[in-house]
């Protein structure tokens, strides 16, 4: 029962380093999201994807970038890190449908830890 | 714009006692309405939910109820365990195509003791 897994869990940048974050799910959902999760902010949504190949920015897109080539992946890359961006990433991914039919249940992973000095 | 607001946390317990952990929400239409909740260490995951006005969502022993006129989805528990430790989040989906986006309130901690 994986699910959605996150990759890495843990990581320690220097400002101005590139890192990428894999998210992977295997319940061959259309649907998948890119959070942070900051004290007294609740989850932000970054960058999400309603199929292969498609991507489009969330609430808080700035200084990130994301790929989705293949259905069950979905991947978070920050070219150039700043602190500001020291933060816990959630991704996550739902089943699609029709506004009526989707449940709206999200599925999430553990989550990645990045600091950045 | 959509909003969620959260009672502010953190909330401290005792075993046995009864929760309230109030959320309102502003969005334009008819949104879902949810409850996810975070334990230590781990992802969110969905406690409950109500997709329309006057619904109960109940899981676990926690019920909320989908109040339009207030603009309110409060989660309670009549008896918390030290279990129900976790961070819990109250969070909406718009109605209409919003390919599945919620939007989430800022977190409530709860800790319970024994």
């Amino acid at each position: 029962n994986a699910g959605v897994t996150q990759t890495p869990k843990f990581r320690v940048l220097k400002t101005g380093q590139s890192m990428t974050l894999l998210c992977a799910q295997d319940m061959n959902h259309e649907y998948m999201y890119w959070y942070r999760q900051d004290p007294g902010m609740g989850l932000r949504l970054i960058h999400y994807s309603v199929g292969e190949g498609t991507t489009a920015k969330g609430e808080v897109p700035d200084g990130y970038n994301v790929s989705r080539l293949k259905k069950q992946n979905f991947l978070l890359g920050l070219e150039s890190a700043a602190p500001s961006q020291t933060s816990v990433y959630f991704c996550a991914s739902s089943q699609t449908g029709l506004a009526g039919s989707n449940t709206g249940e999200l599925f999430f992973g553990e989550g990645s830890r990045l600091t950045v000095l | 714009g959509n909003s969620v607001t959260q009672m502010e946390g953190p909330v401290t317990l005792s075993e046995e006692a009864f929760l309230t952990i109030n959320c309102t929400y502003t969005a334009t239409g008819y949104p879902s309405l949810f409850w996810y909740v975070q334990y230590p260490g781990e992802g969110l995951q969905l406690l409950l939910k109500a997709t329309k006005a006057d619904d109960k969502g109940s899981n676990k022993g926690f019920e909320a109820t989908y109040r339009k006129e207030t603009t309110s989805f409060h989660l309670e528990k009549g008896s918390v365990q030290v279990s129900d430790s976790a961070v819990y989040f109250c969070a909406l989906r718009a109605g209409g195509t919003s390919y599945g986006k919620l939007t989430f309130g800022q977190g409530t901690i709860l800790t319970v003791h024994p």
